[in-house]
């Protein structure tokens, strides 16, 4: 069984189009979270959620909104996507402030 | 701001030598640190963690890791090395005094390079 599972692990697509990327954890965490990793392989936390709750929002834009429908899922939408938007997404999750849980990252690519 | 150095982007080691790998961080609080591991075109590994307690910490695969308050370290360590060991290391830090607010912050990441 995957404890951090998203989809699609690959997502190209050109720019200004609207994308999904959807992540569920079977941990029974209480802490989820997205960051992005770019081309020289630098992590950058965006969101992290605590019980269906927004707890850190990292300065990303707004083209992109997360979404927790309940406290095992953690959806990342993003609007009008841009060049600048490529690269690979992951998300995790914790219980607490323990380690944080990986999922297998969602690629990028925008054209 | 919390924030961690990997001062060495790349670390190259003979196989069956010790290697280390190094990592200082900054908070401002409780420092809750922590490895991990990156294979090609995978997600992040967890490898091992200090919260509290004895400062010499042991992972998985054999890894070890000292925390140093002193000097705000927490190095990565391993007696023997592997060719399999070859990989992005990833050093992290919380702030454990913020609770659920805390924030995982990442170092830049050291590439261990294995060679027989």
């Amino acid at each position: 069984d995957t404890a951090v599972s998203q989809t699609p692990k690959y997502l190209v697509t050109q720019m200004g189009n609207d994308k999904s990327i959807k992540c569920e954890q079977n941990l029974g965490h209480d802490t989820m979270y997205w960051y992005k990793q770019d081309s020289k392989k630098f992590l950058k936390i965006m969101f992290s959620y605590n019980n269906k709750e927004l707890i850190i929002n990292e300065t990303v834009p707004n083209r992109f909104s997360p979404k927790s429908p309940d406290k095992a899922h953690l959806n990342l939408h993003i609007n009008s996507l841009e060049l600048g938007d490529s690269a690979v997404y992951f998300c995790a999750s914790s219980q607490d402030v323990g380690e944080a849980f990986f999922g297998q990252g969602t690629r990028l690519t925008v054209v | 701001a919390q924030s961690v150095a990997q001062p060495e982007d790349q670390v190259n080691v003979a196989e069956g030598n010790p290697l280390t790998v190094k990592c200082t961080y900054s908070v401002s609080g409780n420092p809750y640190l922590f490895w991990y591991v990156q294979y090609p075109n995978r997600g992040l590994q967890f490898l091992l963690k200090y919260i509290t307690g004895d400062n010499l910490v042991k992972g998985s695969y054999g890894f070890e890791a000292e925390f140093n308050k002193s000097q705000t370290s927490f190095h990565l360590k391993k007696p023997s090395a592997l060719v399999s060991d070859s990989a992005l290391y990833f050093c992290a830090v919380r702030d454990g005094s913020t609770g659920t607010a805390s924030k995982l912050t990442f170092g830049t990441g050291t590439r261990l390079q294995v060679t027989l």
